[in-house]
């Protein structure tokens, strides 16, 4: 079956290190995104692509960045962890750039200390 | 952007009752979603919903994009619906959800 799988599930670091987040999926979609849920935040937009080589950035974008070398995978870098970042991350996918329905993976605890 | 607002934010039920959730846009959105955050974290996506009705055995979702509102409806409920639920959208072109704050539901025995 057809999956997006994160890496690694939990993770603590220390504030200034550079942390990369693993996301692949194996359902062949063009769309990846990456989102941040906090208590009273619900979950906002890091980053999305719309295809190999494309990237965007979203609602809450500094301080991370993205790369798509390829289909499957779209990795999350935090360039310098800081302790606001200290939250679960989410990995999603969909098939249409024009909508449809996200399919998540099941999310990455980072605590920044 | 747009501005998602759910109703109730908590909901306690006995097992076997019927519940309506609300979500509230404060534009037109596109790609409408509900979804289900188990108390394991894991988002379960319920229905895509962008207009219409759709039933999906105990859980059904209306969504009237002309008022920019959809509804959740849980029937039969179970301790297993247990979680945080959750609606999201788009508005112009492309994927990009925004979602609620959430509804928080706990089903007892």
């Amino acid at each position: 079956d057809a999956e997006i799988t994160q890496s690694p599930r939990h993770k603590i670091t220390e504030t200034g290190r550079q942390v990369t987040l693993a996301c692949h999926q194996t359902w062949n979609h063009n769309n990846m995104f990456w989102y941040r849920q906090d208590l009273g935040h619900g979950l906002r937009l890091i980053h999305y692509s719309y295809g190999v080589q494309d990237t965007n950035k979203g609602e809450v974008s500094d301080g991370y960045s993205v790369s798509r070398s390829n289909t499957e995978d779209l990795p999350l870098t935090l360039e310098s962890a800081a302790s606001s970042q200290t939250s679960v991350y989410f990995c999603a996918s969909s098939e249409s750039q024009r909508g449809g329905t996200q399919y998540f993976g099941p999310g990455t605890r980072l605590l920044v200390l | 952007g747009i501005q998602v607002e759910q109703s109730p934010p908590d909901l306690i039920l006995q097992e076997g009752a019927n519940s309506t959730l609300r979500c509230n846009f404060s534009d037109s959105v596109n790609n409408l979603q509900w979804f289900h955050q188990n108390p394991w974290g894991q988002l379960i996506n319920l229905f895509y919903i962008p207009s219409g009705t759709k039933q999906n055995g105990r859980l059904s979702a209306t969504t009237v994009a002309t008022e920019r509102y959809s509804l959740l409806y849980i029937s039969s409920s179970q301790t297993t619906d247990s979680g945080v639920y959750f609606c999201a959208g788009t508005t112009g072109g492309g994927n990009k959800l925004t979602f609620g704050t959430g509804t928080q539901l706990k089903v007892e025995l």
